[in-house]
């Protein structure tokens, strides 16, 4: 089944604690991306990939770390976690085009205390 | 500016009448495709239509269609005959091809409640 899995889907830290939350795409996907999700600002994009070692900043890539040593996988790290990166994150990916349909993973609850 | 609006927070409607969720645009790239996304509370989110800017006709996808008025800039996403299943948010979101990195942006949303 063609999906994007995301691990953990749940996660309660503490503040300064580093952690990482996996992505991987079975698609064979260039693109892939991480989004955040707050109530009213809908989704916004922290770091996308366009193909293996080639990353760049979204629109709020403050705190943010991402890797993209292989296709498949695109892990965020989130090396001193803070209360204000409390929030629903989001794994993409997509093939190349503007115009290609985005298929979301299943979303990670982030919880920093 | 926001580059997408979507200026109704929550709607209701009831069981099997259409309902319009609104989404208005800005931007200056030529070309551009627009999306609409629904979030049940799951939480997953799930493609549902898509619009270019060069499309001559409206997008439908089943019970869904898209009302694309270029000229005002929007793209709203009409849902015929309500489901209670259909009771979610819906994201609106636009990509530019002229874009560094061609990103998705979205809009705050929509919650839709649909009533029995």
């Amino acid at each position: 089944e063609a999906q994007v899995t995301q691990n953990p889907r749940y996660l309660i830290t503490v503040t300064g604690k580093k952690l990482t939350v996996t992505c991987s795409q079975n698609m064979n996907h260039e693109y892939m991306s991480w989004y955040r999700q707050d109530p009213g600002l809908g989704l916004r994009q922290i770091y996308y990939s366009m193909n293996v070692e080639v990353t760049d900043k979204g629109d709020v890539p403050e705190g943010y770390k991402v890797s993209r040593k292989e296709k498949r996988n695109f892990p965020l790290i989130l090396e001193s976690p803070s209360p204000n990166q409390t929030s629903l994150y989001f794994c993409a990916s997509r093939e190349m085009g503007p115009y290609n349909e985005q298929f979301f993973g299943p979303g990670t609850r982030l919880t920093v205390l | 500016a926001q580059k997408i609006t979507q200026t109704q927070p929550g709607m209701f409607v009831q069981e099997k009448e259409a309902v319009t969720l609104d989404c208005t645009y800005d931007t200056s790239d030529p070309s551009y495709g627009l999306f609409w996304y629904k979030q049940p509370s799951s939480g997953e989110m799930i493609f549902l239509i898509y619009q270019g800017s060069y499309d001559q006709q409206n997008a439908t996808e089943g019970r869904y269609s898209l009302n694309f008025q270029k000229a005002r800039k929007s793209a709203n996403l009409v849902i015929s005959a309500s489901q209670l299943g259909d009771s979610a948010m819906y994201f609106c979101a636009m990509r530019e091809t002229g874009n560094a990195g061609n990103m998705l942006t979205f809009g705050g949303g929509t919650r839709l409640m649909v009533k029995p």
